[in-house]
């Protein structure tokens, strides 16, 4: 149980378009959904704490109006970066967390941006 | 902030070899303390957790004991394996025990282990 599913799992783009990541708990519902940016040989950065029904707490330095969160279901949450540039090539990946067991989260497998 | 900071790798073995990576924290509160393990290509898995002082979490052969005098949270295994070989996360969260209002967590930058058979 608590399967955590992201899609796409790696995407190319074009400098300047928008891509829409999915995060989806699969076997559970999940009040609170987080995102985060894993750079090479680096720990992986919480960038946003995302509530459903409500809008998304930003952690500090990242811009909200470039990375929408929308959680708008108990199983859904998507990340959407806005005209993606080189720089935010990355490896983004959510986590999910049960309601049953305090301070467990459940990673998604991640998905590969590249911005050309 | 709450930190963690854990061993610099890569970490090689060779199989049956003894593991320890350390990892320090410094936190506010009464944090839980957690080792996330990543194989190759796939999501992070938690591996084993402890919530209070002088729990030890246990999972796989893996242990690791909440050491609140010294902060430490360090990740043991006494036989490795090929198939242990992956990139280990320590973490913390300070959520419900610490009275926090979420459950967000602070990695550490990650150990690459590698076990040669």
């Amino acid at each position: 149980g608590a399967v955590v599913s992201q899609h796409p799992s790696r995407v190319i783009c074009k400098s300047g378009t928008s891509v829409k990541i999915e995060c989806r708990s699969l076997d559970f519902q999940a009040t609170t959904m987080f995102w985060y940016r894993q750079f090479p040989k680096k720990s992986l950065m919480l960038m946003a704490t995302s509530n459903e029904g409500s809008k998304a707490t930003y952690e500090q330095g990242v811009e909200k109006d470039k990375f929408l969160i929308n959680h708008a279901s108990l199983t859904l949450s998507t990340l959407t970066v806005t005209s993606a540039h080189p720089e935010d090539s990355s490896f983004y990946i959510c986590s999910a967390e049960a309601g049953t067991n305090y301070n467990e989260q459940f990673f998604g497998p991640g998905t590969r941006l590249t911005v050309l | 902030g709450d930190s963690v900071t854990q061993m610099e790798g890569p970490v090689t073995l060779s199989e049956e070899a003894f593991l320890t990576i350390n990892c320090t924290y410094t936190a506010t509160g009464y944090p839980s303390l957690f080792w996330y393990v990543q194989y190759p290509g796939e999501g992070l898995q938690l591996l084993l957790k402890a919530t209070k002082a002088d729990d030890k979490g246990s999972n796989k052969g893996f242990e690791a004991t909440y050491r609140k005098e010294t902060t430490s949270f360090h990740l043991e295994k006494g036989s490795v394996q090929v198939s242990d070989s992956a990139v280990y996360f320590c973490a913390l969260s300070e959520g419900l025990y610490s009275g926090g209002s979420n459950y967000k967590l602070t990695f550490g930058k990650g150990t690459l282990l590698t076990v040669n058979p």
